[in-house]
């Protein structure tokens, strides 16, 4: 069945590090591939998307880039700031209008 | 600006009580869903809803029932809450059809004493 794998957490990092968390999807088709963010206490925020091999989905300074060789859609930003922690999920909607989500990764950035 | 909205955002319940969680979307969407979060688990899909007085089993259904009357309003019950429900609840809609992604409302952090 269709699975998203994501790096486990907890990730800690210091201000204006570069962040990379990995993502890599089991799906048949070609599914639309998401990165939520979520702050604590609240519910998911979309963050970025991409609907089609080689497109890149970028918000806020996060980048991620749909890789259907590789089947992956790791999350980057070049300089991570305090307000960025969060947790963050690697979801795709697969040609069913199913929806599978990583199991998330934690991010702490320290002043 | 679109919306999902729960009712609650915290609520504290008794064992054996029965327990409405409510949601509401602004944004006509055809599929509406329930997941419940847990720490180390990720978000785990209860039922879903793609149509008027239609649902879905998702992957944990046990426990749990859903209605949908209206097509904005998905509603979660717990016909009687047990300790292992203490969960968050996340409400989420889609439309039914492309590649759109899930709007999700804030949460309800459900306490079952």
């Amino acid at each position: 069945g269709d699975s998203v794998t994501q790096m486990e957490g907890p990730v800690t990092l210091s201000e204006e590090a570069f962040l990379t968390i990995n993502c890599t999807y089991t799906a048949t088709g070609y599914p639309s591939l998401f990165w939520y963010v979520q702050y604590p206490g609240e519910g998911l925020q979309l963050l970025l998307k991409a609907t089609k091999a080689d497109d890149k989905g970028s918000n806020k300074g996060f980048e991620a880039t749909y890789r259907k060789e590789t089947t992956s859609f790791h999350l980057e930003k070049g300089s991570v700031q305090v307000s960025d922690s969060a947790v963050y999920f690697c979801a795709l909607r697969n040609t069913g209008n199913q929806f599978y989500f990583g199991t998330g990764t934690s991010l702490t950035v320290i002043p | 600006d679109v919306k999902v909205t729960q009712s609650s955002r915290y609520l504290v319940k008794r064992t054996g009580e029965k327990v409405f969680l409510e949601c509401v979307q602004d944004m006509d969407h055809e599929n509406m869903f329930w997941y419940r979060q847990d720490p180390g688990l990720g978000l785990r899909l209860i039922y879903f809803s793609y149509d008027v007085k239609m649902k879905e089993k998702g992957d944990i259904p046990e426990g749990y029932s859903v209605s949908r009357e209206k097509k904005e309003r998905f509603s979660l019950i717990l016909e009687s809450a047990s300790t292992n429900q203490t969960s968050m609840y996340l409400c989420a809609s889609s439309l039914l059809g492309g590649t759109g992604e899930l709007f999700f409302g804030e949460g309800s952090r459900l306490t079952v004493l």
